[in-house]
């Protein structure tokens, strides 16, 4: 089946630890996304990629840092530099920028 | 002005009513418009499109308003499971633009 997949599900750090997100995508899309939604709050774009190699800062990318050494993977990296990391964050891809994106299930970040 | 804004109701129906939200956009050479749905705790899904002329897929339907630069969608008779928030997505034409999403409308659906 086509999807997108993001690990683990729920994740707990301690502050001032670095933490990696995955998100890995089966569908042969160019375009890539991260994003961060807090309670009751909308999608807030933290970094996106629109082809292999290359990758542009978002609205919140303080914090945080992407690669995308090949076309199905997308990680995100919380860094200790993020205040204020807890949230839950949700990864994305797209056959280009202004296409409907399909998501992942989500990956809720806890730091203790 | 926000790019994109809709009414963060909630919006609180009984099941069988008719609802309709808008979302308002500012960029006037917007292309692409998408309403996609949330629901509580969950990664958001893509409900429809929305054309020009208009579309409709069963009790939704999603409209256009170029001149006055907003989308609508129309869902009749409510059903307890349209319990959810719908998020309106819009973007200019073209692979290097990105879409932009509305912070979304909470509908609640009670018997």
């Amino acid at each position: 089946d086509g999807g997108i997949t993001q690990s683990p599900k729920y994740l707990f750090r301690k502050e001032g630890q670095n933490v990696t997100l995955s998100c890995e995508q089966n569908l042969n899309h160019d375009a890539m996304y991260w994003y961060r939604q807090d309670p009751g709050q909308g999608l807030r774009l933290i970094y996106y990629s629109q082809i292999v190699n290359d990758f542009q800062k978002g609205d919140i990318a303080e914090g945080y840092s992407v690669s995308r050494e090949k076309k199905e993977s997308f990680p995100l990296t919380v860094t200790s530099a993020q205040k204020n990391p807890t949230a839950f964050y949700l990864c994305a891809s797209s056959i280009q920028g202004a296409a409907e994106q399909f998501f992942g299930p989500g990956t809720r970040l806890t730091v203790l | 002005r926000k790019e994109v804004e809709q009414d963060p109701g909630p919006f609180n129906v009984p099941e069988g009513a008719t609802v309709a939200f808008n979302c308002t956009y500012s960029n006037s050479a917007s292309q692409s418009f998408f309403w996609y749905r949330q629901d509580c705790r969950k990664e958001p899904k893509l409900l429809m499109s929305v054309y020009s002329s208009g579309n409709e897929d069963g009790r939704f339907t999603a409209q256009l308003n170029r001149a006055s630069q907003y989308i609508s969608l129309l869902i009749r008779d409510s059903k307890l499971s349209d319990s959810a928030t719908y998020l309106c997505v819009v973007s200019l034409s073209g692979g290097s633009y990105i879409p932009t999403f509305g912070r979304g409308t909470s509908l609640i659906v009670h018997p």
